[in-house]
């Protein structure tokens, strides 16, 4: 159980383009998800919450215009890089929250390899 | 704000050594906190988390993590390394603030297995 799934795995783009990349919870229901984005051998930083049905909630430093989130139904949310540069290139990865108590847990999906030429 | 210190940024162990990854974290109340894994190009895997209760949690693939409020630390422990077991893995403290649970990430610790 507890299985999220991202696609696509890998996309190469040309810059000012806009690549959408989706994250869904496969066998579980998430009102919550986070999208972060994780530069070569660093941690994960955190972008935003994704909340179903209502406006995203960004970190400091992340620009809402530019990476668009849209949490559609309980089990897709949709990362969109609009105009994309070659400094968006990174890994990103979203993670679905399982909430309850003892069993607030996020799980991740496998990641999306942003390349912006 | 809440932190993570992930001391060490690389370690290298022979297989069927133990290994214990370093964790400490800075919150003002009982945190919660996780141990994730990541293989290369991939996302993160739990391993384990403690939320309450017993203080010695067991994982999965052979791993366990001990808290220690005294000291503020969450280490993560195997007794007997794998070769498979070579990855990066993160600590994370999440604290449980209104309906999502933010979650920080320590810097990492890079595990390589020597046969």
């Amino acid at each position: 159980g507890a299985v999220v799934s991202q696609h696509p795995s890998r996309v190469i783009c040309k810059s000012g383009t806009s690549v959408k990349i989706e994250c869904r919870s496969l066998d579980f229901q998430a009102t919550t998800m986070f999208w972060y984005r994780q530069f070569p051998k660093q941690s994960l930083m955190l972008m935003a919450t994704s909340n179903e049905g209502s406006k995203a909630t960004y970190e400091q430093g992340v620009e809402k215009d530019k990476f668009l989130i849209n949490h559609a139904s309980l089990t897709l949310s949709t990362l969109t890089v609009t105009s994309a540069h070659p400094e968006d290139s990174s890994f990103y990865i979203c993670s679905a929250r399982v909430s309850g108590g003892a069993t607030d847990t996020q799980y991740f999906g496998p990641g999306t390899r942003l390349t912006v030429l | 704000a809440q932190s993570v210190t992930q001391p060490d940024i690389h370690i290298t162990v022979s297989e069927g050594a133990s290994l214990e990854l370093r964790c400490n974290y800075s919150y003002g109340a009982t945190p919660y906190l996780f141990w994730y894994v990541q293989s290369p190009g991939q996302g993160l895997q739990l391993l384990l988390k403690y939320f309450s209760g017993d203080t010695l949690v067991q994982g999965i693939k052979g791993f366990e993590a001990e808290f220690k409020r005294s000291q503020s630390s969450f280490n993560l422990r195997k007794p007997s390394v794998h070769w498979s077991d070579a990855a990066e893995y993160f600590c994370a403290v999440g604290a449980p603030t209104g309906t999502a649970s933010k979650l920080t990430f320590g810097t990492g610790t890079r595990l390589q297995v020597t046969l």
